[in-house]
């Protein structure tokens, strides 16, 4: 059974400084999703990540992905208040019933 | 290209009474899934059609909840009777024989609130 495991739970940051968020998930996998969450609002996708080695960035984001490690990591650079939310990674299990399985998610704070 | 529409966006019942929640995936997506999101976790997974037929329904609490999907399109979850411990966010999301390139987009989901 494909688990997916995200770490901090909880991360409390100043505006301007870095941080990064581990995604571990326990099954082969080439595809995984970051999302973002406002409260009481639905899921934003931010990155796709289909190969090993796949990096993206948008903004102050950059997600990527080593298959081999079954490791993501979204990295968050000078971070600002607008980027407080909860942020998912969620892993495509595969095979020919395609489903994501979802990790515990970020809570993430940017205090000025 | 309209989205996931859900309805309602929110219910409120007391314990032991029944509710039911709709969803209108994309037009043309074949593969829809609910998801039960409870308050400080991640989305769990309850049910998945394609099409109009049951691919994965293995996390779904068969004594209560029921799930349809007729002609491949709308879908309907239902709880009956409904516990506390059933208060949460349902997701809806859908996805098309493409989902590797298009991935899969969510719904703004339905808050349940029991009491």
């Amino acid at each position: 059974e494909l688990k997916v495991e995200q770490n901090p739970l909880f991360l409390s940051m100043q505006e301007g400084k870095n941080y990064t968020i581990y995604c571990n998930y326990s099954t082969t996998s080439d595809r995984l999703y970051w999302y973002r969450q406002d409260p009481g609002k639905s899921l934003e996708s931010l990155f796709v990540l289909l190969s090993n080695g796949a990096v993206k960035q948008e903004g102050r984001l950059m997600a990527s992905l080593d298959t081999k490690a079954r490791l993501s990591t979204l990295h968050i650079t000078a971070a600002v208040h607008d980027l407080s939310a909860t942020y998912f990674c969620a892993v495509d299990n595969g095979g020919a019933t395609n489903k994501l399985i979802f990790g515990t998610g970020t809570l993430l704070a940017v205090q000025p | 290209e309209a989205g996931v529409a859900q309805s309602p966006r929110y219910k409120i019942i007391e314990k032991r009474q029944s509710v039911a929640f709709w969803c209108n995936p994309i037009s043309g997506h074949a593969t829809l899934y609910w998801y039960q999101q409870i308050l400080g976790q991640g989305p769990k997974l309850l049910i998945q059609f394609q099409n109009n037929g049951v691919v994965d329904d293995s996390q779904l609490p068969k004594d209560r909840f029921s799930a349809e999907r007729l002609k491949g399109v709308d879908s309907t979850l239902k709880i009956q009777p409904a516990k506390l411990e059933d208060s949460a966010v349902y997701l809806c999301a859908s996805s098309s024989d493409r989902v590797f390139r298009d991935g899969y987009t969510f719904g703004s989901g339905t808050r349940l609130t029991v009491v």
